[in-house]
C-alpha cells in the first residue's frame, strides 16, 4: 500500500543537540511539506518543496533544515537554534495536480528535556 | 496575515444533532477548498473537498458548502457521532502554479453521547 511513513513516533532529545525527524512516501508525489503542531496554534508550516533538489522557507523556518536529495525522502533537521522545538511535528506529500488533496503521516513527537 | 480563519476555536453538540464548522478566507484567488479532520497524536486525514465552481458537495454525513461572494464555507456533519469529535481544519489552494494549501487554525469538535 502506497503511504507516508514518519519515523520515531516519539523522540527525546537533550537541549542544544540537532535531530532529524525522517518522513518517506512511496505515493509518487512531487511535493512535500513539514508542519508543527503546537496548541491552540493549527498547523504552522516549516520548508516545502515542490520538486527534488529545491525547497522553500515556510513560515517558521528559523532553527530548522531540510534537503530533498530523492523524490521519496524530506528530512526535517531541528537544530539548537530552534528556541522551542518540543513539538507535534507532521509531514505530508501533494500530488501537485487535481485533486491537490495532502497524504499526512502519523505525526512525530519531539520532546526536548 | 491569516488567510484563511476558523474563528471558533471549539463547538460541542449532542449525538444525532447537526455540526455545523464554519471558515472564513480572504484570498479571492482561493479556487479549491478541503476539510481535514485530526484526532490526538495522529496525522490529519481528508474529509471532503469543493471546487469554487461548486457551491455544494455532499459525501454520506458530510456536507461542504460554499459561498464565494461571502467568502465563507462550511461543514454540515448530519447526524453527528462520538466518533466525530476531532479537530477540523479547512484549507485552502491558491489558482496559481504552487498548490500549496493554506491551512485554518482548526476547530474542536465534541459530540456528545
Amino acid at each position: 500500500d502506497g503511504g507516508i511513513t514518519q519515523s520515531p513516533k516519539y523522540l527525546f532529545r537533550k537541549e542544544g543537540q540537532n535531530v532529524t525527524l525522517s518522513c518517506e512516501q512511496n505515493l509518487n508525489h512531487d511535493a512535500m511539506y513539514w508542519y508543527r503542531q503546537d496548541p491552540g496554534q493549527g498547523l504552522r508550516l516549516i520548508y516545502y518543496s515542490q520538486i527534488v533538489n529545491d525547497f522553500q522557507k515556510g513560515d517558521i523556518a528559523e532553527g530548522y533544515s531540510v534537503s530533498r536529495e530523492k523524490k521519496e525522502s524530506f528530512p526535517l533537521t531541528v537544530t539548537s537554534a530552534q528556541k522551542n522545538p518540543t513539538a507535534f511535528y507532521l509531514c505530508a506529500s501533494q500530488n501537485r495536480g487535481y485533486p491537490y488533496g495532502y497524504t499526512f503521516g502519523s505525526g512525530t513527537r519531539l520532546t526536548v528535556v | 496575515d491569516q488567510q484563511v480563519k476558523q474563528n471558533s476555536p471549539s463547538l460541542s453538540v449532542q449525538e444525532g444533532r447537526i455540526s455545523i464548522l464554519n471558515c472564513d478566507y480572504t484570498n479571492s484567488m482561493f479556487d479549491y477548498f478541503l476539510w481535514y479532520k485530526k484526532y490526538p497524536a495522529e496525522g490529519p486525514t481528508f474529509l471532503i473537498s469543493i471546487s469554487s465552481i461548486k457551491d455544494k458537495n455532499e459525501d454520506g454525513r458530510f456536507t461542504v458548502f460554499l459561498n464565494k461572494s461571502a467568502k465563507h464555507l462550511s461543514l454540515h456533519i448530519v447526524p453527528s457521532q462520538p466518533g466525530d469529535s476531532a479537530v477540523y481544519f479547512c484549507a485552502a489552494k491558491d489558482t496559481g502554479a504552487n498548490s500549496k494549501l493554506t491551512f485554518g487554525k482548526g476547530i474542536t469538535l465534541s459530540v456528545r453521547p
